[in-house]
């Protein structure tokens, strides 16, 4: 039971640089959600899609650009990076709005 | 603007004893509550939740209470086990596909 995966796990990129986060679902779920996670502040939902091609902003969106291709997959980029990007990113998905999420294991990305 | 507070970082409570996490909420327009349970280097996972028309449920050891005219709710777990340490979110659900998280708190369960 694969869930929810994330790739990478790990990322150091520099200033500047760009990069893709990849998230996959294998069970079926229409609504997909990328958060970021900072100390003290708990999780923040940066965008998240409610079915395939479609994507929508969350709380904190400056900085990143997402796409829902397929149903099963949905990218977050960050097109220029900056050290305030530096944070661990969770990928989700779930049946409904406010049914339970499945989360990833998360991606470390540290931006020097 | 914090919706959701979870406002100890941290609780310590010895093994078999009874854990009590609180969290308090200004948005009066939640519809569902949920609390997750994250262990260090994997995500979060759920744990339970409660409707806002309801005052009470339960899962096994653990109990959501909430009290809506205090806009507070708090996971009750009976008995704590050590397995039960990890960082609690408490998340309202405002419907818009938005869930509003808290900052957790990190349980410890003494042996």
């Amino acid at each position: 039971n694969a869930g929810v995966t994330q790739t990478p796990k790990f990322r150091v990129l520099k200033t500047g640089q760009s990069m893709t986060l990849l998230c996959a679902q294998d069970m079926n779920h229409e609504y997909m959600y990328w958060y970021r996670q900072d100390p003290g502040m708990g999780l923040r939902l940066i965008h998240y899609s409610v079915g395939e091609g479609t994507t929508a902003k969350g709380e904190v969106p400056d900085g990143y650009n997402v796409s829902r291709l397929k149903k099963q997959n949905f990218l977050l980029g960050l097109e220029s990076a900056a050290p305030s990007q530096t944070s661990v990113y969770f990928c989700a998905s779930s049946s409904g709005g406010g049914t339970e999420a499945f989360f990833g294991q998360g991606t470390r990305l540290t931006v020097v | 603007d914090q919706q959701v507070k979870q406002n100890s970082p941290s609780l310590s409570v010895q093994e078999g004893r009874i854990s009590i996490l609180n969290c308090d909420y200004t948005n009066s327009m939640f519809d569902y509550f949920l609390w997750y349970k994250k262990y260090p280097a994997e995500g979060p996972t759920f744990l339970i939740s409660i409707s806002s028309i309801k005052d009470k449920n339960e899962d096994g050891r653990f109990t959501v209470f909430l009290n809506k005219s205090a806009k507070h709710l708090s996971l009750h777990i009976v008995p704590s086990q050590p397995g039960d340490s990890a960082v609690y979110f408490c998340a309202g659900y405002t419907g818009g596909f938005k869930t509003i998280f808290g900052a957790g708190t990190r349980l410890f369960v003494k042996a």
